[in-house]
């Protein structure tokens, strides 16, 4: 079976440190692999999605960037974070055949910047 | 513009009662919608999909509906219990992209 883990579940840094958040999925080959942020009260907010080791596609400008050095591993950078970087950050797996599937979520990580 | 939007935004309610929350989307060319809890602190996990030609599906106390035409959902939840307080997501995907748009969510809460 398929599983995606994500860490660390929660996490408090400093303004202008960096962060690392990593995301690894086992079970499955040649995931779709997303990011997303979810702020409290609002949905979620797709950051990258990625089809393929080293195709990462940003959906909106940010302090944040994403790398997959791997098939089954996506992780989510900053180099200084923001006040407003704050927030739940979710991974995400799809297995895209002929349409959008169903996503997998990650436990999430609660990120707080101070 | 793609949207889906959500109704109530929050909802509290009594064990054992029923409840219906909405999702209203003006996603084209629609693809199919889905409907995910999200327990607090948790990630979102999928209860049903809905495709355009299906009208109703059931996931046991959960059922959800789906009008095209109107470009409606809801989610009806039977005989609820403490356990279905969570967030409900309607999330709708349009067809020949990998685009799916996010309700900002329900928050549903069974009270004793």
């Amino acid at each position: 079976s398929q599983t995606i883990h994500q860490w660390p579940a929660t996490l408090v840094q400093p303004v202008g440190s960096p962060l690392s958040l990593e995301c690894t999925v086992e079970g499955t080959s040649n995931p779709n692999l997303y990011w997303y942020r979810q702020a409290a009260g609002r949905g979620l907010q797709l950051l990258f999605y990625s089809v393929g080791i080293g195709q990462i596609s940003s959906e909106v400008p940010q302090n944040l960037s994403a790398s997959r050095p791997q098939d089954r591993q996506f992780i989510l950078s900053s180099k200084k974070l923001l006040l407003s970087d704050s927030g739940f950050y979710l991974c995400a797996w799809s297995v895209l055949a002929g349409g959008p599937g169903e996503l997998f979520f990650g436990e999430g990580s609660r990120l707080t910047v101070l | 513009k793609n949207q889906v939007e959500q109704s109530p935004q929050s909802l509290i309610i009594l064990e054992g009662k029923n409840c219906t929350l909405q999702c209203n989307y003006t996603v084209s060319p629609f693809s199919n919608l889905r409907w995910y809890k999200q327990d607090t602190g948790r990630g979102p996990v999928s209860l049903t999909i809905m495709t355009f030609s299906e009208n109703t599906k059931s996931n046991g106390r959960y059922t959800a509906t789906l009008d095209a035409d109107t470009k409606q959902s809801s989610l009806h939840i039977t005989a609820s219990q403490l356990s279905d307080s969570a967030s409900y997501i309607c999330v709708v995907s349009a067809i020949n992209n990998n685009d799916m748009r996010f309700g900002a969510g329900t928050r549903l809460t069974v009270k004793p």
